[in-house]
């Protein structure tokens, strides 16, 4: 069990440009989830994927934020024309699939995105 | 509308007291409820889950209690240690069903020496 994985731990840009964050899940987990935690506050959840499937997206994403994960594996969170207030840490999660009961999440250590 | 509140106020306790953490929601009745820990600059960390039928779980120095007339969780750390010192979060499925979870703000612990 390697762990989750995210790449890169920080990232220091310009407002208006954009970013992508990458995800590498725990190999055998189907289940990803992106956060977003702000300081003094809990992760706040964004969207997840069963699969390569997009189940959820929250309201708090909007249409400058898109995640994918293409062959089910790892997952990218691009931010487009970032503003001032997407400066937090992005976090991702994953597990295996709830069934009758939910598994825990196995979380990454996150990107401190901060925009100048 | 749906809330959890955990106490944003950090909780000091001295070494190998027991330190008891509140997890408080409203308006909504969970299939479960989930408690992580956080270190700084690190995500979060599963400790333990339980769920509406059970009313307490355990796991070495841990304690977890689930009220659900109350609507409220409480968790014990017994014996504390410096090493325990972090954020707690709770984590409980706000919106129906099991897929996804919504934490609270969590409660800063600092046991001190």
């Amino acid at each position: 069990d390697t762990g989750v994985s995210q790449d890169p731990r920080h990232k220091i840009t310009k407002r208006g440009q954009n970013v992508t964050f990458r995800c590498d899940p725990i190999s055998e987990h189907n289940r990803l989830y992106w956060y977003r935690q702000t300081l003094g506050q809990g992760p706040e959840f964004l969207t997840y994927f069963q699969n390569e499937a997009q189940l959820e997206k929250s309201r708090l994403l909007s249409d400058r934020f898109s995640a994918e994960r293409p062959k089910g594996s790892f997952s990218t969170l691009e931010i487009q024309r970032t503003e001032q207030g997407d400066s937090a840490m992005y976090l991702c999660a994953s597990s295996l699939t709830a069934g009758a009961s939910n598994q825990p999440q196995h979380f990454g250590d996150g990107t401190r995105l901060s925009i100048l | 509308s749906q809330k959890i509140e955990q106490n944003s106020e950090a909780l000091n306790i001295q070494e190998g007291k027991t330190a008891t953490l509140t997890c408080n929601y409203t308006n909504y009745s969970p299939a479960y409820l989930q408690w992580y820990r956080q270190d700084p600059g690190r995500g979060p960390v599963f400790l333990l889950l339980i769920r509406e039928n059970e009313k307490e779980k355990r796991k070495e120095r841990l304690k977890v209690t689930f009220d659900t007339t109350l609507k409220q969780s409480l968790f014990h750390i017994t014996a504390s240690q410096p090493a325990d010192s972090a954020t707690y979060l709770c984590a409980l499925p706000l919106s129906g069903g099991y897929q996804k979870v919504t934490f609270g703000t969590g409660t800063k612990l600092q046991v001190i020496p």
